[in-house]
């Protein structure tokens, strides 16, 4: 598969705990984009990476938000101390146009 | 502030009975516009992506046009399975970034 994947596709969490959510990009990508959507509304941009450098950050992008993407290779998004605001499809792209399949979070 | 309005926000309509989509956008220099097509619960996949004012694409269904401020989605003769959120981003030309700024997307649904 030479596509976008993410990890997990689904994930139920209670509010207060801390998630995190993995993207593995197309590998001769280095351009790799963080989204958010929540429903009826399009994709927002949260943070981007250019091979392992974090280059820009969106302010919807909170302090307890964390990527990371060591090696230039797989991303992680971390949300730390959920919120039933954090609710919404979390999606990865790749240099920037195909997107991988997203990650539901549902905080209770 | 570069944005991306689009209309209508739902569309229903029979099988056969083609329409379009508009996508109005206002950005500091385009660097290209993107359509993309979202089943409920997956990722937007990509359709077209236009660069120029008259640049014009088509893809089975599905045709694309632009111009300096708008952009339309053609769909002729639509069949059920063309049921879905089509959604409409653009790249800001100045931004390093090349990050997509979306619309709200319209919902189609094309009945039987």
């Amino acid at each position: 598969d030479t596509g976008v994947s993410q990890n997990p596709r689904h994930k139920i969490t209670k509010r207060g705990q801390n998630v995190t959510f993995r993207c593995d990009p197309i590998s001769e990508h280095n351009r790799l984009y963080w989204y958010r959507q929540t429903l009826g509304q399009g994709p927002e941009f949260l943070t981007y990476f250019q091979n392992e450098a974090q280059l820009e950050k969106s302010r919807l992008l909170s302090d307890r938000f964390s990527a990371e993407r060591p090696k230039g290779s797989f991303s992680t998004l971390e949300i730390q101390r959920t919120e039933q605001g954090d609710s919404a499809m979390y999606l990865c792209a790749s240099y920037p146009s195909v997107f991988g399949p997203g990650t539901r979070l549902t905080v209770l | 502030e570069d944005q991306v309005t689009q209309s209508p926000e739902a569309l229903r309509l029979q099988e056969g009975e083609s329409s379009s989509l508009n996508c109005s956008y206002t950005v500091s220099g385009l660097r290209g516009l993107f359509w993309y097509r979202q089943d409920p619960g997956k990722g937007p996949e990509f359709l077209f992506t236009l660069y120029s004012a008259g640049e014009e694409k088509e893809k089975e269904r599905l045709k694309a046009t632009l111009t300096k401020k708008e952009s339309f989605l053609h769909i002729t003769a639509p069949k059920p399975e063309d049921s879905a959120t089509y959604l409409c981003a653009v790249q800001e030309g100045k931004d390093s970034s090349y990050k997509l700024i979306f619309g709200s997307g319209t919902r189609l649904l094309v009945r039987p």
